[in-house]
């Protein structure tokens, strides 16, 4: 089944404690994204990669770091979470930037 | 800059009602992408539709219908006869061109909910 799966699903940390989220898709996706879902705000671009190797930041990078050393996987890391990183976070993946996007579950953090 | 404007944070109708869900956008690009995705409140996110900005034909699929206006920059959706089912968030979401980095701008979310 073509998917996209994260993990946690959900996860209450402390402040500063690093953690990382996984995301994998086996789809043979060149694009893959992170996006963060707060109320009011929809979803916003973390970073994103348009290939192995390749990331840049994207409307909200600051405080999180990724890597993309396979195709399929496209961990996203908090080195120092703080609270204001408690949020619903989606991984997705696509052929191309401008085709349907694939969307893992989400993965709801609450950083106390 | 680019940017996706949905005025309507939630609208709330009795079922069977047609309710119109707004979407502006505002971009420099000749060419960009627009996109419609629901979600429910499962939370996951589903795509709707894909437009360019080369096809204004109004798309419509079953009780959805898309009406895309270049001249108002909009791109608003319409669903006929409402069922509770149709009940979650709907964001509208534009990309730019095709060899453009990867970057999707998302509107706020409407939140539509259908009583019964």
């Amino acid at each position: 089944e073509a998917q996209v799966t994260q993990n946690p699903r959900y996860l209450i940390t402390v402040t500063g404690k690093k953690l990382t989220v996984t995301c994998s898709q086996n789809m043979n996706h060149e694009y893959m994204s992170w996006y963060r879902q707060d109320p009011g705000l929809g979803l916003r671009q973390i970073y994103y990669s348009m290939n192995v190797e390749v990331t840049d930041k994207g409307d909200v990078p600051e405080g999180y770091k990724v890597s993309r050393k396979e195709k399929r996987n496209f961990p996203l890391i908090l080195e120092s979470p703080s609270p204001n990183q408690t949020s619903l976070y989606f991984c997705a993946s696509t052929t191309r930037a401008y085709n349907e996007q694939f969307f893992g579950p989400g993965t709801r953090l609450t950083v106390l | 800059a680019q940017k996706v404007t949905q005025a309507q944070t939630e609208i709330s109708v009795v079922e069977k009602e047609d309710v119109t869900l707004d979407c502006v956008y505002e971009t420099r690009d000749t060419t960009y992408y627009l996109f419609w995705y629901k979600q429910p409140p499962s939370g996951e996110l589903v795509f709707l539709i894909r437009r360019n900005s080369f096809d204004e034909q109004n798309e419509i699929s079953g009780r959805y219908s898309w009406n895309f206006q270049k001249s108002t920059s909009s791109f608003n959706f319409t669903i006929t006869a409402s069922q509770v089912v149709d009940s979650a968030v709907y964001f509208c979401a534009l990309s730019g061109p095709q060899d453009s980095n990867y970057q999707l701008i998302w509107g706020a979310g409407t939140k539509l909910i259908i009583k019964p």
